[in-house]
């Protein structure tokens, strides 16, 4: 059962243009969301975060958008930079006694083109 | 400083070997991950350890053998491993409790032959 969703597997934007990651979920018991990005054959980077209480969070370039009742999330990165292509995951926590338990979705591969 | 470090980077061994993967934090973080991921594929987690003890163990085989010495250091032990066991091997930590960022390391790339 995949609690966390991305679509689609693969994403090609042009240097410049708005990128946009987009994340569903089926899980209600999620309230809280982070983004991550990964480069081959590296560890997952933490990039950015977003409360269920929030609908939106920002951050330099990224911004994170929440639709509650959607059950839906995007990661908008703008403007796009060659150095953003890697994979994206979106993740949620849930607690687990006293750490936390990531569901990850399965990613999305952006390329930002020149 | 969020960094996470783990050794060695990369790792071959044979079925018969037994080898261990290491794992560092000094964020003072109180929760520690193990993950596995194949290509292509998201990180899965195999185990966490909060304050010293583990606490959660996603029905890994056991030849994955965990531990955690103290509070900054995590140790994944290897012994009769499968071909398939061939994967990234990531390394997490996390504040616990309130803090559900997680912050990964760089991974160990495992070959079995």
């Amino acid at each position: 059962d995949q609690q966390v969703k991305q679509n689609s597997p693969s994403l090609s934007v042009q240097e410049g243009r708005i990128s946009i990651l987009n994340c569903d979920y089926t899980n209600s018991m999620f309230d809280y969301f982070l983004w991550y990005k990964k480069y081959p054959a590296e560890g997952p980077t933490f990039l950015i975060s977003i409360s269920s209480i929030k609908d939106k969070n920002e951050d330099g370039r990224f911004t994170v958008f929440l639709n509650k009742s959607a059950k839906h999330l995007s990661l908008h990165i703008v403007p796009s930079q060659p150095g953003d292509s890697a994979v994206y995951f979106c993740a949620a926590p849930l607690h687990a006694g006293t750490a936390s338990k990531l569901t990850f979705g399965t990613g999305t591969r952006l390329q930002v083109t020149l | 400083d969020t960094e996470v470090t783990q050794t060695p980077k990369h790792l071959v061994m044979g079925m018969t070997n037994k080898k261990s993967l290491k794992c560092e934090q000094h964020m003072g973080h109180r929760a520690m991950y193990w993950y596995k991921q194949k290509a292509k594929k998201p990180p899965e987690l195999m185990f966490v350890y909060s304050y010293e003890k583990l606490s959660i163990n996603e029905s890994v085989p056991s030849r994955f053998s965990p531990e955690c010495p103290n509070s900054s250091l995590l140790n994944l032990h290897l012994h009769a491993l499968q071909p398939e066991d061939s994967a990234l091997y990531l390394c997490a930590s996390s504040q616990g409790g309130i803090g559900r960022e997680q912050y990964f390391g760089p991974g160990t790339r495992l070959t079995v032959t």
